[in-house]
């Protein structure tokens, strides 16, 4: 069975400062990775994804995500971030062979102070 | 074009009722899927439907059900109501369900259902 791991309940981080959200996997087979983010009373908006290829994505909003398949992480980052990045991260997995089945991280909460 | 849509945005029930969650895909999308999200348990997988048959299902009791109509429209079903059901509850569409990293089925998420069950 998958699992995600976002050991981090909250990360705090000053504007124009670099961020990181952290995510662990663990996946039979190829790990298909994605990261959502949440704004209060909102669905969850798609940031990225890693399918194949180069290990770092980049997303929407500046976001970037590092893969890393010796440490099963799958880490978001921006370089400089900005206050309205204040939200709720998610990181999550899909199998191969799951249909659409996500299976998300705990998530973790991004505090951007001015 | 228009979102994921997701009616009622808000619901409260009492315990022992049931409850009708409909969610309305992205126009072309034919496979919605269904999460439940809790402070304590995060999001899960409830279940997801494509072509109007269910093709994953999460671990939830059998109180848990749903259904796709022909337009791709689907409802979740809950019926005696607990304490503990209360959350959002996330649709998500997508064009297929072909598995893996393929944009085919990209997800995009409506905005939830919040239940409140007293």
């Amino acid at each position: 069975a998958q699992s995600v791991a976002q050991p981090e309940d909250q990360v705090n981080v000053a504007e124009g400062n670099p961020l990181t959200v952290k995510c662990t996997y663990s996946v039979s087979g190829n790990p298909y990775l994605f990261w959502y983010v949440q704004y209060p009373n909102r669905g969850l908006q798609f940031l990225l994804k890693y399918i194949t290829g180069d290990n770092l994505v980049k997303g929407s909003y500046g976001f970037e995500a590092e893969f890393n398949k010796s440490q099963t992480s799958f880490h978001l980052k921006k370089p400089s971030a900005l206050v309205s990045d204040s939200a709720l991260y998610f990181c999550a997995v899909r199998p191969n062979n799951a249909g659409n089945m996500l299976t998300f991280g705990g998530g973790t909460r991004l505090m951007v102070k001015p | 074009k228009a979102g994921v849509t997701q009616t009622p945005r808000y619901l409260i029930k009492t315990r022992g009722q049931q409850v009708t969650l409909s969610c309305s895909p992205i126009s072309g999308h034919r496979s919605v899927s269904w999460y439940q999200q809790t402070p304590g348990q995060g999001l899960q997988f409830l279940f997801e439907y494509f072509s109007e048959t269910q093709r994953n299902k999460g671990n939830f009791p059998g109180r848990f059900s749903g259904r796709q109509f022909s337009n791709s429209r689907s409802e979740m079903n809950v019926s005696t109501l607990e304490l503990g059901d209360s959350a959002l509850y996330l649709c998500a569409s997508s064009w297929g369900t072909s598995g893996g990293g393929s944009s085919y089925n990209e997800q995009f998420f409506g905005p939830g259902t919040r239940l409140t069950v007293l």
